[in-house]
């Protein structure tokens, strides 16, 4: 059964410093991953999406990497703002399903401190 | 504007009852999806569909049910038999196919009172 570890599961830093957020599953058959952020009592806005083929995907101060073969992913967030206050999930769609049938990470709560 | 409605935000449901969660969308995705987050845990899956009139039980499914009569609606019946029913329910959808993304609502909290 897939599993999906995010550590730390909360994170502090001083505005301007880079964030590396680390996201690790067990089973490498998978189809994509996804990052989301989720602003507390709010839904998920997604992030970045990464296909099994891609070893990385960038979004403005945003990246993130995957290494299938080792199980992790890690969204870098350049350049820390106080509005990047948020939880970070990650997400893996299995192999063995269709659409986005996602297993989730717990998140890692992050604040960046003015 | 095109997106994800879930409603209401905030919903009470006293112990015995039945409660109904709306989902609704314009994007025109073929598949939808219910979630649970639990405070400070990921999100489980409950149910999903695919396409209308089918859908399938995710890994929580016991005490709900959903039903998909139109592309555009997803509901979920939290029902008397969920023991824990008290947590912040997500909907989401995505077009049908891989290497998708997913695109999720702002969510409802259910609490039993």
């Amino acid at each position: 059964k897939q599993e999906v570890t995010q550590i730390p599961a909360a994170l502090s830093v001083p505005e301007g410093e880079n964030l590396v957020l680390n996201c690790s599953f067990t089973d490498s058959a998978i189809y994509n991953l996804q990052w989301f952020r989720q602003d507390p009592g709010k839904g998920l806005t997604s992030l970045l999406l990464i296909q099994s083929s891609q070893r990385e995907q960038t979004s403005g101060r945003l990246n993130a990497s995957l290494d299938k073969s080792s199980g992790r992913s890690t969204l870098y967030i350049a350049a820390s703002q106080p509005g990047d206050s948020a939880t970070y999930l990650c997400a893996v769609n299995v192999i063995k399903a269709a659409g986005n049938k996602l297993t989730f990470g717990g998140g890692t709560r992050v604040l960046v401190k003015p | 504007d095109g997106g994800i409605t879930q409603s209401p935000k905030y919903l009470f449901r006293k112990e015995g009852q039945n409660v109904t969660l709306s989902c609704e969308q314009n994007l025109n995705h073929d598949a939808m999806y219910w979630y649970r987050q639990d405070p400070g845990q990921g999100l489980r899956l409950i149910y999903y569909s695919q396409i209308v009139n089918d859908f399938q039980k995710g890994d929580i499914a016991e005490g709900y049910s959903v039903s998909r009569e139109k592309k555009e609606s997803f509901p979920l019946t939290v029902t008397s038999a969920q023991k824990n029913p008290t947590a912040f329910y997500l909907c989401a959808s995505s077009p049908q196919g891989l290497n998708t993304e997913a695109f999720f609502g702002q969510g409802t909290r259910l609490t039993v009172v």
